[in-house]
């Protein structure tokens, strides 16, 4: 199966930081998201982004899929953007729908 | 409306017990998945359902019986559960590939603690 890394693992940050947060996959694929888990368990899909660059606010992010690796840009950090940040490529299982790998996450705190 | 249901919020069992989780989604997707995250891990994916029919299976044991009545609806049956299956299970749906994203939305879980 696909190999995710992520990094990295932790980052603590005060109010108003920019961050990066990288992501590594092994194989090539056809399917790449990034989610935000809050505090209460909860996934929110943040980019679909198999490949290029798409911004959403203070969020972008860039996919280089030829040379396998992901970019979430975090700019102006709020305390509401603490959480884990996981990447998920995926690959066509042939069925029309992908199942995605996450990758271990990136454990972000944002400090007033 | 990008709402994923799940039902209960939290479900405590015996190792004897037979239980159900419900998922449902009223998007009209037609790929819905189950994925199962224990504490402090990512997620991990067990099954995906694609126009209703089983289409990936992670290996995952028999006592988890997963089960797709319509577009709408995904379930997944347990029986005779361990402690070690104790966890978040996550629901999620998206529209298949065949359509220009695959956007995975996810239903809040249900925490399932079995004893």
């Amino acid at each position: 199966g696909i190999q995710v890394e992520q990094s990295p693992p932790d980052l603590i940050l005060q109010e108003g930081a920019n961050s990066t947060l990288r992501c590594n996959f092994s194989d090539s694929v056809n399917n790449l998201q990034w989610f935000h888990q809050n505090p209460w368990g909860q996934l929110i899909n943040l980019f679909y982004i198999p490949s290029g660059t798409k911004q959403n606010g203070r969020l972008s992010a860039t996919t280089v899929a030829t040379e396998r690796y992901s970019l979430l840009y975090i700019s102006s950090s709020q305390t509401t953007d603490s959480g884990v940040y996981f990447c998920a490529p995926g690959r066509n299982s042939g069925g029309g729908a992908d199942g995605l790998t996450f990758g271990k996450g990136t454990h972000l705190i944002i400090q007033p | 409306d990008t709402e994923v249901t799940q039902t209960p919020k939290h479900l405590v069992m015996g190792m004897t017990n037979k239980k159900s989780l419900k998922c449902e989604q009223h998007m009209g997707h037609r790929a819905m998945y189950w994925y199962k995250q224990k504490a402090k891990k990512p997620p991990e994916l067990m099954f995906v359902y694609s126009y209703e029919k089983l289409s990936i299976n992670e290996s995952v044991p028999s006592r988890f019986s997963p089960e797709c009545p319509n577009s709408s609806l995904l379930n997944l049956h347990l029986h005779a559960l361990q402690p070690e299956d104790s966890a978040l299970y996550l629901c999620a749906s998206s529209h298949p590939r065949d359509t220009n994203t695959d956007t995975q939305y996810f239903g809040p879980g249900t925490r399932l603690t079995v004893l």
